[in-house]
């Protein structure tokens, strides 16, 4: 099956830094990139949606200069959370489609990174 | 808007019971749903979806689900659990497009 990486699997980084957050599709070329956010015993909560070569679509209360979204090649989508504060600990998932055009595509998921901000 | 809600946040059963775990939707049309198992430390798997036709689905691992839209439910079932399921399941919804509106996920414990 397709599979989906991300580094690093755990991060703790100091408050005021910033922390990049690597996704990359292993063995097909993902049109399309989602970034998740999950609290403990919460859902998954989907921040932005990510194709490649244009500018992410962020969910509505997601700040866009906080998370900053790149994808510029088939394979890899980094998320950038800048000034990271205590509040932005928590679990962050990437998910990755690999085709286009149908109603729905199924979603590969990446492990995920623990964020912990002192 | 889309919902999903998940009633138990832990089920435990004994080794060989059968499991169901709940799962209900809101959505104005027909729904696509998912169900989803994550392990500690590793991403979601697909476990089986439903998207039109026959009401039960059959997936992996020996799982099925059962839509039913009187109910606005989309149980998961198994016979027989084995001690390897042990894990969190997602119910999930869409009605198109590829965003998946999720549930707060069931823990399930297995005892031996």
């Amino acid at each position: 099956g397709a599979v989906v990486s991300q580094h690093p699997s755990r991060v703790i980084c100091k408050s005021g830094t910033s922390v990049k957050i690597e996704c990359r599709s292993l063995d097909f070329q993902a049109t399309t990139m989602f970034w998740y956010r999950q609290f403990p015993k919460q859902s998954l909560m989907l921040m932005a949606t990510s194709n490649e070569g244009s500018k992410a679509t962020y969910e509505q209360g997601v700040e866009k200069d906080k998370f900053l979204i790149n994808h510029a090649s088939l394979t890899l989508s980094t998320l950038t959370v800048t000034s990271a504060h205590p509040e932005d600990s928590s679990f962050y998932i990437c998910s990755a489609i690999g085709g286009t055009g149908a109603l729905y595509n199924e979603q590969f998921f990446g492990p995920g990174t623990r964020l912990t901000v002192l | 808007a889309q919902s999903v809600t998940q009633p138990d946040i832990h089920i435990t059963v004994s080794e060989g019971a059968s499991l169901e775990l709940r799962c209900n939707y809101s959505y104005g049309a027909t729904p696509y749903l998912f169900w989803y198992v994550q392990s500690p430390g590793q991403g979601l798997q697909l476990l089986l979806k439903y998207f039109s036709g026959d009401t039960l689905v059959q997936g992996i691992k020996g799982f099925e689900a059962e839509f039913k839209r009187s109910q606005s439910s989309f149980n998961l079932r198994k016979p027989s659990v084995h001690w390897s399921d042990a894990a969190e399941y997602f119910c999930a919804v869409t009605g198109g497009g590829n965003k998946l509106t999720f549930g707060t996920g069931t823990q399930l414990k297995v005892e031996l």
